[in-house]
């Protein structure tokens, strides 16, 4: 079956300007989560959906933001671009009603350079 | 979510097992220890994961002490492709854990010819 698919792998964009990553999970996979991987601070939690809710979030501006559509895509915006907003970031999703029976299974990531 | 330690890296002839170790002696009775790996560039894979009994599958097995606070993961035969990133992530299974794994530095293992 088709993996968690990311788009688009590769952007640049110039500071202050804002962004739209996307994600389609697998099929039937309800929840949604989003990460950020920095050479510096490694792979951290933004936020995770699960059938258009927010479930949780993790410690990052108001700038970043997310939201899940019907069937499953979610889409991360950030607003007013930093240079320190440049990283990998990564979608992952699973089945059922969260992770305790399941292990994620994230995409290839959207490299975001921001210059 | 409870913290993990694992060694920085680790070297694996290839062929033979490679054995990765990790302590979480905070883990609590509804946490789940899981692993996953990141091959250079890529998203991160999901391996395997336990709550308080060893566990095997086709890429490897997952051995959790008596007590749960370390366990080790078992590569049996490691490959050139094993080369990577391993991480060990304690976690629960709702409430604040929804989506949330804490990724730490984790190991770097490096499967030699």
């Amino acid at each position: 079956k088709a993996g968690v698919t990311q788009t688009p792998r590769y952007l640049i964009k110039t500071r202050g300007q804002q962004v739209t990553l996307s994600c389609s999970p697998i099929s039937g996979h309800r929840s949604v989560s989003w990460y950020q991987q920095t050479p510096g601070q490694g792979l951290q939690f933004l936020f995770e959906y699960f059938s258009e809710t927010q479930r949780n979030k993790g410690n990052f501006p108001g700038r970043f933001s997310g939201r899940q559509f019907s069937n499953s895509r979610s889409e991360m915006n950030v607003s007013t671009l930093e240079l320190g907003d440049s990283a990998l970031y990564l979608c992952a999703s699973t089945g059922g009603f969260g992770q305790g029976a399941y292990g994620y299974t994230f995409g290839s990531g959207t490299r975001l350079t921001v210059v | 979510d409870a913290k993990t330690t694992q060694p920085p890296s680790m070297d694996c002839a290839e062929g033979r097992a490679a054995n990765l170790p990790c302590n979480h002696s905070t883990i609590s009775g509804n946490e789940y220890v899981y692993w996953y790996r990141q091959i250079h560039s890529q998203g991160p894979q999901y391996i395997i994961h336990g709550l308080k009994n060893n566990e095997t599958n086709e890429m490897a097995s997952l051995i959790i002490t008596e007590d749960r606070k370390s366990s080790t993961l078992i590569l049996p035969h490691a490959t050139l492709r094993d080369t990577a990133v391993y991480y060990c992530i304690v976690s629960g299974a709702g409430g604040t854990s929804y989506g949330k794994l804490t990724f730490g530095q984790g190991t770097i293992l490096t499967v030699h010819p």
